[in-house]
């Protein structure tokens, strides 16, 4: 697509529930990032990908957090027994390519607004 | 630990002034990138500009500017004759230049910045 693509744009929840967001990149775009923004704070790295596979995860808060790219396109975050911190906006981005130099630039999404009551 | 500092919360203006956003970096590495995102209400960061460590010279592009000074680790972001549409919240980021982490960026938290008519 021309753009990425986050679905659902809004998500309410109940407190313990279980939600899915997905993240559809730019095509051709092999790398994948997760953030996360709470309100009046700047987005925080969660989950990045390369092709299929997670290279760094260690920005996942804990193990209710879990993301796969199983096809190295179209990518899903999952948050089990959700909890009332959870409520933020989570971001996906993409980019061509990560060879390591942390020079590629991210093409972010429009976000997915999370809210658990 | 990578680190991003903006100390301006909120700056208002009054159209065609000039104001300058600051960013302060802390960064162990010799090697690494600088990023300014715009963040308007529709939530989607939308890449402005990106500086690599080595190369220190400012940069303009129309009405926006950037000044990179490494000796006192600032980036700062002006903004010419400001206009009602630059009314966002401008992030500054820092990539690091590791294989596992692709182009992870750390962000501030984030310049509200509002222009008035």
């Amino acid at each position: 697509g021309a753009g990425v693509s986050q679905t659902p744009s809004n998500k309410v929840t109940e407190k313990g529930k279980y939600v899915e967001l997905r993240c559809d990149p730019i095509s051709g775009h092999t790398a994948l990032y997760w953030y996360r923004q709470s309100l009046g704070q700047g987005p925080e790295f969660l989950i990045y990908f390369q092709g299929t596979g997670a290279a760094d995860d260690s920005g996942l808060p804990n193990d209710r957090f879990f993301a796969v790219r199983p096809e190295g396109s179209v990518s899903t975050l999952k948050i089990q027994r959700t909890e009332r911190g959870d409520s933020a906006v989570y971001l996906c981005a993409s980019s061509l390519r990560s060879g390591g130099t942390g020079a590629n630039v991210l093409t972010f999404g429009a976000g997915s607004r999370l809210t658990v009551l | 630990a990578q680190k991003v500092t903006q100390a301006q919360t909120e700056i208002s203006v009054v159209e065609k002034e000039d104001v300058t956003l600051d960013c302060v970096y802390e960064t162990r590495d010799t090697t690494y990138y600088l990023f300014w995102y715009k963040q308007p209400p529709s939530g989607e960061l939308v890449f402005l500009i990106r500086r690599n460590s080595f190369d220190e010279q400012n940069e303009i592009s129309g009405r926006y500017s950037w000044n990179f000074q490494k000796s006192t680790s600032s980036f700062n972001f002006t903004i010419t004759a400001s206009q009602v549409v630059d009314s966002a919240v401008y992030f500054c980021a820092l990539s690091e230049a590791k294989e596992t982490s692709g182009s992870r960026l750390t962000f501030g938290e984030g310049t509200q910045l509002t222009v008035n008519p």
